[in-house]
C-alpha cells in the first residue's frame, strides 16, 4: 500500500526558533498534499493544500507567513512554523493525495516550551 | 460547503458485539466520495472503508460495512464481532468527486467530522 512518512515524529522547541517537518510519499508520486493540524480528541483541521511546483493554499484563518509550506516535488512537502510559540504546539498531520484517496503520515507532536 | 456530522462523541461496545457509529452529510454535489478512518492511540490515520455514492451497493471489508443512504444523505458504520484493537477514534470524512485521470479538482479536500471515540471493552 502507499506509505507517507513524516519526519520528525516529536520535536521540542523554545520559543521563537523555527521548526521544520517533512512530509514523503514513499512508494507514489503525489501531486497534492495536505497539511492538518489536531488538538487533543478533536477532529482533523485542514491548514492548506499544497500542489507540487506551486504555491500552497491556506485555509481561511491560517497566518501563512507562520505556517511555510514548500512542496519542491512529487514526493516531499515540508512545513516550516515560524517563530513558534507555545501556542502553535499541537500535532501536525500531513497526506498525501494519490487517485481520490489520501493516505496519511504517522504526525509530528510539536511541543512549544 | 459540505459539513459532516457524527453525534456521537463516544460509544463502548462489548468485545464481539456489534456497534453502528452515525454520521449525516450535507452538500449540493452528486458524485463523491465517504470515507470512514481510524485513528487509534497511535494517532496514524487508518482507512478503513469507503463509498463512491454513485454505487448503490454499501461497501464491506471483512468485519467493517456501511450503511449508505444517499437521499438521507447519511453513511453509517457497522462493526461486526468487535475486537478489542478496534478501540480508537473513528472519522467520517466526505470528499467531492476527483475526474478518472485523478488530475487535481478545486475541493479534492476531505471533510472530516467531529469524530466518535470507540472502546471496545473486555
Amino acid at each position: 500500500g502507499a506509505v507517507v512518512s513524516q519526519h520528525p515524529s516529536r520535536v521540542i522547541c523554545k520559543s521563537g526558533t523555527s521548526v521544520k517537518i517533512e512530509c514523503r510519499s514513499l512508494d507514489f508520486q503525489a501531486t497534492t498534499m495536505f497539511w492538518y493540524r489536531q488538538f487533543p480528541k478533536q477532529s482533523l483541521m485542514l491548514m492548506a493544500t499544497s500542489n507540487e511546483g506551486s504555491k500552497a493554499t491556506y485555509e481561511q484563518g491560517v497566518e501563512k507567513d507562520k505556517f511555510l509550506i514548500n512542496h519542491a516535488s512529487l514526493t516531499l512537502s515540508t512545513l516550516t512554523v515560524t517563530s513558534a510559540h507555545p501556542e502553535d504546539s499541537s500535532f501536525y498531520i500531513c497526506s498525501a493525495r494519490w487517485g481520490y484517496e489520501q493516505y496519511f503520515g504517522p504526525g509530528t507532536r510539536l511541543t512549544v516550551t | 460547503a459540505q459539513t459532516v456530522t457524527q453525534s456521537q462523541p463516544e460509544m463502548s461496545v462489548q468485545e464481539a458485539e456489534t456497534v453502528t457509529l452515525s454520521c449525516t452529510y450535507d452538500t449540493s454535489e452528486n458524485n463523491y466520495y465517504l470515507f470512514w478512518y481510524k485513528q487509534p492511540p497511535s494517532r496514524q490515520m487508518i482507512l478503513v472503508i469507503r463509498q463512491e455514492a454513485y454505487k448503490q451497493q454499501n461497501a464491506t471489508e471483512n468485519r467493517f460495512s456501511v450503511n449508505f443512504q444517499k437521499a438521507a444523505k447519511s453513511f453509517s458504520l457497522k462493526i461486526s464481532d468487535s475486537q478489542l484493537g478496534d478501540t480508537a477514534m473513528y472519522f467520517c470524512a466526505f470528499m467531492k468527486h476527483v475526474d478518472a485521470e485523478g488530475q487535481e479538482t478545486s475541493g479534492s479536500r476531505l471533510t472530516f467530522g467531529e469524530g466518535t471515540q470507540l472502546t471496545v471493552n473486555p
